[in-house]
């Protein structure tokens, strides 16, 4: 069965600083693969994804993630963090055939000191 | 236009008591998603329908978790009888059949049970 892996629970970065978050996943094949975002109180929303083709993939608010096969990873990035970035994020992975029942990492908790 | 709609946001019950969580999905959207999100587990895929009929349920807890899918607006999630074990945010969630991992949430139900 496929799983993801986020080994940072909680990070602190400065506002205006870059910023990477890691994701790491296990499946056989090559996954679908997405983050998402989530602001307290909220629920869930999609900020990007990978299909195939171009590994480096472009998303909303100006994140953008990299497909790695051979480190079986999907890190989240962003140049120059807001304030307004800091939430929860979460890596997910879904597999052909269920694509749409995707199963989320543990999230990584993001707070921005100013 | 209207995103997926919870309610209630706050439920606070005791223990035995049947507890109904509800959902309205996006027009159109044919897929429909059950999370629960406990901060022990993470979240938790508990059961999915498409087309109002349950796809897989091998996420739902146990016998005191039963979900409907009546039509294709609406949704119920009942926990009979509720265990304090069963307090978490409970997320539903939508997406259309091609929108692969595009899931769009609602706001989750914060369920207490004392």
């Amino acid at each position: 069965a496929q799983s993801v892996t986020q080994p940072d629970i909680h990070i602190t970065v400065s506002e205006g600083a870059s910023l990477e978050l890691r994701c790491n996943y296990s499946y056989g094949a090559t996954p679908y693969l997405f983050w998402y975002v989530q602001s307290p109180g909220q629920g869930l929303q999609l900020l990007l994804k990978y299909f195939s083709g171009d590994t480096l993939v472009q998303g909303i608010k100006g994140f953008e993630a990299e497909f790695k096969r051979s480190q079986s990873s999907f890190n989240l990035r962003k140049p120059s963090v807001h304030w307004s970035d800091a939430a929860e994020y979460f890596c997910a992975v879904g597999v052909t055939g269920t694509a749409s029942k995707l199963t989320f990492g543990t999230g990584t908790r993001l707070q921005v000191t100013l | 236009d209207a995103g997926v709609i919870q309610s209630p946001r706050h439920e606070v019950t005791e223990m035995g008591q049947e507890v109904t969580l509800r959902c309205k999905p996006i027009s159109g959207h044919d897929y429909l998603f059950w999370y629960r999100q406990t901060m022990m587990r993470g979240l938790e895929l508990l059961i999915y329908f498409n087309n109002n009929v349950p796809i897989d349920d091998s996420g739902m807890p146990e016998d005191r978790f039963s979900a409907k899918m009546p039509n294709a607006s609406f949704s119920t999630l009942k926990i009979q009888p509720s265990e304090p074990r069963d307090s978490a945010v409970y997320f539903c969630a939508s997406s259309l059949s091609g929108g692969i991992g595009e899931l769009f949430f609602g706001e989750g139900s914060r369920l207490t049970v004392l």
